[in-house]
């Protein structure tokens, strides 16, 4: 079993929709969760940090986490093209990360 | 600018010859860290390091070293590169205590 473990997609909605993240880990010693956004021939950039159990917004974006679950997604509300990435969820215990093998998500116009 | 740098950005060697892949960084991070990425398997965690001359092993540390004498650099050490060490790399930092990782433009290193 993979300690992060996400469905690789792709995932496609339409733009205006809600696109919705999902992503599970094995480690209950998990501390902190993550979300990154991966364009293309590029790096990783950070999206949103979560660290408590319940929902944490920052504009359109929402990551919610439920630590007795082992779950965290995100939410992305009013899709735009421009958000057509890979995401890619990690998870961090204390100075060791482990990500997700990343779910394509393609929001079509 | 705030930046993580890489060098080089490409590389293409032979089994067997050995190779340094350097990463800096210039936001006076304390943590830095080096990651692989594989088509289907996502980010991987060789080493990391919380401050100079701390480094520990991540996932996949096997193969690689590393050191960390100055705050800044972060430098990845691929003493006998083999074909399954093929793959792109990136470095990353963030401020101690602080979740905000800022990654380098990666690194794709081809080994024959």
């Amino acid at each position: 079993q993979k300690e992060v473990e996400q469905n690789s997609g792709p995932l496609s909605v339409p733009e205006g929709a809600i696109a919705s993240l999902n992503c599970t880990y094995s480690d209950r010693g998990s501390q902190s969760f993550f979300w990154y956004r991966q364009y293309s021939g590029k790096s990783p950039e950070l999206i949103m940090f979560i660290y408590s159990n319940g929902d944490k917004e920052d504009g359109r974006f929402t990551a919610q986490l439920n630590k007795a679950s082992q779950y965290v997604s995100l939410l992305i509300r009013d899709s735009q093209p421009s958000d057509s990435a890979t995401y890619l969820c990690a998870v961090r215990r204390s100075g060791d990360m482990r990500f997700g093998a990343g779910t394509r998500l393609t929001v079509k116009p | 600018e705030a930046q993580v740098t890489q060098n080089p950005r490409y590389l293409i060697t032979v089994t067997g010859k050995k190779l340094t892949v350097t990463c800096s960084q210039n936001m006076n991070h304390e943590y830095m860290s080096w990651y692989r990425q594989d088509p289907g398997l996502g980010l991987r965690q060789i080493y990391y390091s919380m401050n100079v001359e701390v480094t520990d092993k991540g996932d996949v540390p096997e193969g690689y070293k590393v050191s960390r004498k100055e705050k800044r650099n972060f430098p990845l050490i691929l003493e006998s590169p083999s074909p399954n060490q093929t793959s792109l790399y990136f470095c990353a930092s963030s401020q101690e205590n602080t979740d905000t990782q800022y990654f380098g433009p990666g690194t794709r290193l081809t080994v024959l």
